[in-house]
């Protein structure tokens, strides 16, 4: 079946624009997660989501990061007035969430995200 | 959250055992190991987790201290394609993760 999807693979962006990463979940898993890594480090976490809500946002660095999973399914990562370093690849992975914080995460091959 | 060490990297040769460490010496009661990897230019994928109990799966398995507070992932005739960075992760909902053992396999 499908895995974890994310649009787009690569993005260019200049400093200071407004970037969306778009995250499609396997279908039917209700607990969705955004990560990033920097070059030569584990990924990092970002923000996690229980269906609709966000169960989870204290790794977002601050507030130009938003993200939203406005109908349980797709969420998009948000990313406003971009720095330098936020140059990082950005992770999503989903779970069935049916074992509370047991289940394996699945991942998706992720955005490269660069800012010049 | 609490911390796992393990070695910045590892090397071993194809067809062979591979034993790779990690220590979690401030680990709760609750906490279940689990072990991912990443192989170059993907996302991570899970390999195993256990409490207790070693376990066993088609990719691996998981020795655990009787104290919890080191485990042994153990991956039993190394392959080319397991050339990877492992992580060890006390999991609690969202994964942290920590710098990884690099493993590097020989033909």
């Amino acid at each position: 079946g499908a895995g974890v999807s994310q649009t787009p693979s690569n993005k260019v962006t200049e400093k200071g624009k407004y970037v969306e990463l778009r995250c499609d979940p396997i279908s039917g898993h209700t607990a969705l997660y955004w990560y990033r890594q920097s070059l030569g480090q584990g990924p990092e976490f970002l923000i996690y989501f229980q269906g609709t809500g966000a169960a989870d946002d204290s790794g977002l660095p601050n507030d130009r990061f938003f993200a939203v999973r406005p109908e349980g399914s797709v969420s998009t990562l948000k990313i406003q007035r971009t720095e330098r370093g936020d140059s990082a690849v950005y992770l999503c992975a989903s779970s069935p969430a049916v074992l509370a914080g047991l289940d394996e995460q699945f991942f998706g091959p992720g955005t490269r995200l660069t800012v010049l | 959250d609490a911390k796992t060490t393990q070695p910045n990297s590892m090397e071993s040769n194809e067809e062979e055992p591979v034993h790779l460490p990690c220590n979690h010496s401030t680990i709760s009661g609750t906490d279940y190991i689990h072990w991912y990897r990443q192989l170059p230019s993907q996302g991570p994928e899970y390999v195993i987790h256990g409490l207790t109990s070693n376990v066993n799966n088609r990719m691996a398995s998981l020795a655990i201290a009787e104290d919890r507070k080191s485990s042994t992932l153990i991956l039993h005739r190394a392959t080319l394609r397991d050339a990877a960075v492992y992580y060890c992760i006390l999991r609690t909902q969202k994964l942290v993760f920590g710098q990884g053992t690099r493993l590097t396999i020989n033909p």
